[in-house]
């Protein structure tokens, strides 16, 4: 149980344009989903913290016009990096909890993002 | 903010053991996660130490002192699998996670 899924697995794309990351939770319903970041050989970074139906929370430095969340369900959250450009390039992951902020995460199995 | 060290690069022989120590101070404090991560895939959950003292699960165990803010994983009867990063992660308002240790297991 507690699976989770990203969609897609990999993605490039031509700077300027907007791409959207799927993140599902399979087998139950996630009050809670984060999106992290990571750089190679380095580790995650939270970007924002979402929960179903409201605002998403993010984290300093993060601007959140450039990287909407949408969690529009208890079983879906999509990040969409706008007017993507080359330093967007990362491997995204997205996590679900069962309950709050301080139950276990599943993650994700990351996206990697490829901005030319 | 949030300071969770671990060291960078271990290599052992398989069928060896390896303990990978992890220090942290953070402002709060909800549990610390241990993760293993293959390179290119996502974090898979390892361990969960709330409470003091030691947690084993088959070949890996986990410790933690919170007065002393440290933790260890312990990895035995290595197998060549395990090479991977090992991420520690300290539950605080949010999950914060160390820079990983990358272990290299050599037959």
């Amino acid at each position: 149980g507690a699976v989770v899924s990203q969609h897609p697995s990999r993605v490039i794309c031509k700077s300027g344009t907007s791409v959207k990351i799927e993140c599902r939770s399979l087998d139950f319903q996630a009050t809670t989903m984060f999106w992290y970041r990571q750089f190679p050989k380095k580790s995650l970074m939270l970007m924002a913290t979402s929960n179903e139906g409201s605002k998403a929370t993010y984290e300093q430095g993060v601007e959140k016009d450039k990287f909407l969340i949408n969690h529009a369900s208890l079983t879906l959250s999509t990040l969409t990096v706008t007017s993507a450009h080359p330093e967007d390039s990362s491997f995204y992951i997205c996590s679900a909890t069962l309950g709050g902020r301080w139950d276990e995460q599943f993650f994700g199995p990351g996206t990697r993002l490829t901005v030319l | 903010g949030q300071n969770i060290d671990q060291p960078t690069e271990m290599t052992a022989t398989e069928g060896a053991i390896v303990q990978i120590n992890c220090t942290y101070q953070t402002s709060g404090f909800n549990g610390l996660f241990w993760y293993q991560q293959h390179a290119g895939e996502a974090p898979t959950f390892l361990s969960y130490n709330v409470l003091d003292g030691l947690e084993e699960k088959g070949r890996f165990s986990s410790f933690l002192s919170r007065s002393k803010g440290y933790s260890y994983l312990l990895l035995k009867e290595l197998q060549m699998k395990d090479s991977a990063s090992y991420l520690c992660a300290v539950n605080d308002y949010k999950l914060s996670f160390g820079a990983g240790t990358t272990v290299t297991v050599r037959a």
